[in-house]
Formats: C-alpha cells, sequence, structure tokens
C-alpha cells in the first residue's frame, strides 16, 4: 500500500538551531515529491517539488533533498516566522491524486 | 489576482441541514479539487475535476456531490449534513504539479 509517513510529528527549535524534518515513502514508482508549509487557520502553500533520487531544491532557509526512500526538509538557521506545519505528499504511477503525510509541526523559539 | 477565494469562511450547521461550499480561482487552471482536513488524518481528496465539464471521485466522496459551474468555479454540497462531516474543507486549483490552496471553511455540524 502507498504510503507517506513524516517525523517528528513535532518538533520545537531555538532560533538559529539548525534541523531536519524527514518523509519516508512507500510508493510504486514515485512521479514526485511535494513539500508544502501550512500556517495556523490557512491553506498549504506550495514549497518545492522534486522528481528524482539526489536532486535539491533551496529556497531561503529551506532546503530539501530526496532519496529512493526519503526526502528530508532541512532548515537553516531557522527563525519565529518558520514556525509551522511542514506537509509532504507525494504522486505515484499514472494516478494524479496526491498521498498526504499528516505532517511535522514546527516551533521556532525567540 | 485573488488565488483561489472559498465561502463561507465558517459555518455551524445542525445535523440534516443542507449547504454548498464555494469555491473560485482566477487563475486560468483547468483542474481544481475539494479535500477536508481532520486531526490525525491529514489532507484527504474528496472530489476533483480535471476539467470544466468533468468530475470524479477522490477518497471520500460519501454524503458530498460537486458541480464544476466553469472554469473558475467548483462548489462542494452537503445534502444532508452529519456530525462526521465536522472538518475545515480545502479547495485547490492545479497548475501541473502545483497546488494552490484557498483559505479554507470551518464547518461544524451538530
Amino acid at each position: 500500500e502507498d504510503q507517506v509517513t513524516q517525523s517528528p510529528e513535532a518538533l520545537r527549535l531555538q532560533e538559529g538551531e539548525s534541523s531536519s524534518l524527514n518523509c519516508s515513502y512507500t510508493v510504486s514508482g514515485l512521479r514526485g515529491l511535494f513539500w508544502y508549509r501550512q500556517d495556523p487557520g490557512k491553506g498549504p502553500e506550495f514549497l518545492f517539488t522534486l522528481y528524482s533520487a539526489g536532486e535539491e531544491k533551496e529556497k531561503e532557509r529551506l532546503k530539501a533533498t530526496l532519496t529512493k526512500k526519503e526526502s528530508f526538509l532541512h532548515i537553516t538557521a531557522p527563525k519565529p516566522e518558520d514556525s509551522a506545519t511542514y506537509l509532504c505528499a507525494v504522486r505515484a504511477g499514472n494516478n494524479r491524486k496526491l498521498i498526504w503525510g499528516l505532517g511535522t509541526s514546527l516551533a521556532v523559539n525567540p | 489576482n485573488a488565488g483561489v477565494t472559498q465561502t463561507p469562511k465558517f459555518q455551524v450547521l445542525k445535523t440534516g441541514q443542507s449547504m454548498t461550499l464555494q469555491c473560485a480561482q482566477d487563475m486560468n487552471h483547468n483542474s481544481m479539487y475539494w479535500y477536508r482536513q481532520d486531526p490525525g488524518m491529514g489532507l484527504r481528496l474528496i472530489y476533483y475535476s480535471a476539467s470544466e465539464g468533468t468530475t470524479d471521485k477522490g477518497e471520500v466522496p460519501n454524503g458530498y456531490n460537486v458541480s464544476r459551474l466553469n472554469k473558475r468555479e467548483f462548489s462542494l454540497r452537503l445534502e444532508s449534513a452529519a456530525p462526521s462531516q465536522t472538518s475545515v474543507y480545502f479547495c485547490a486549483s492545479i497548475d501541473l504539479d502545483t497546488q494552490y490552496f484557498g483559505p479554507g471553511t470551518r464547518l461544524t455540524v451538530l
């Protein structure tokens, strides 16, 4: 069964303390892995798409990487405004629908 | 550009009442989706529309109907609301692999 698992469920960091969020997946024929950010009371906001193992994408303090089994979202020197829930999703095979993880809730303390 | 808009933002219904959630996008996208988001369950696809005039069931379509009124608008109808439909509902408009989400409708069914 296709599955996406995110860890940890929650993470609390001090401002400037770098860390990584994990998204592991079990799917047949990965067609894309997606990272979204969701602020409380709002809809998810697109961050990155990764298509093949070894691919990396960066945006400000965020860097997403992909292997054949998992993706990492690295957060370098986070700021309080990076506090949010980070969602991972994958597309598999010819299915246009996404399989979503439950997210990692990140809190960055000043 | 407003992106994706949803109305209403909040709604409280009694069991058995009906209502329609409205969604509109101004990005000229062909595909639009309806999701629900529940704690511990993640985002689940209710219905989707790949193009104007077409709709298909997602993971959890029971108790819902949809209408793709035109390219811009995609509505979700609850004919006889049940407490199990208490949730946050998101509409998304899709451009290739990127999903653009609306702000959500928070629905409580008593």
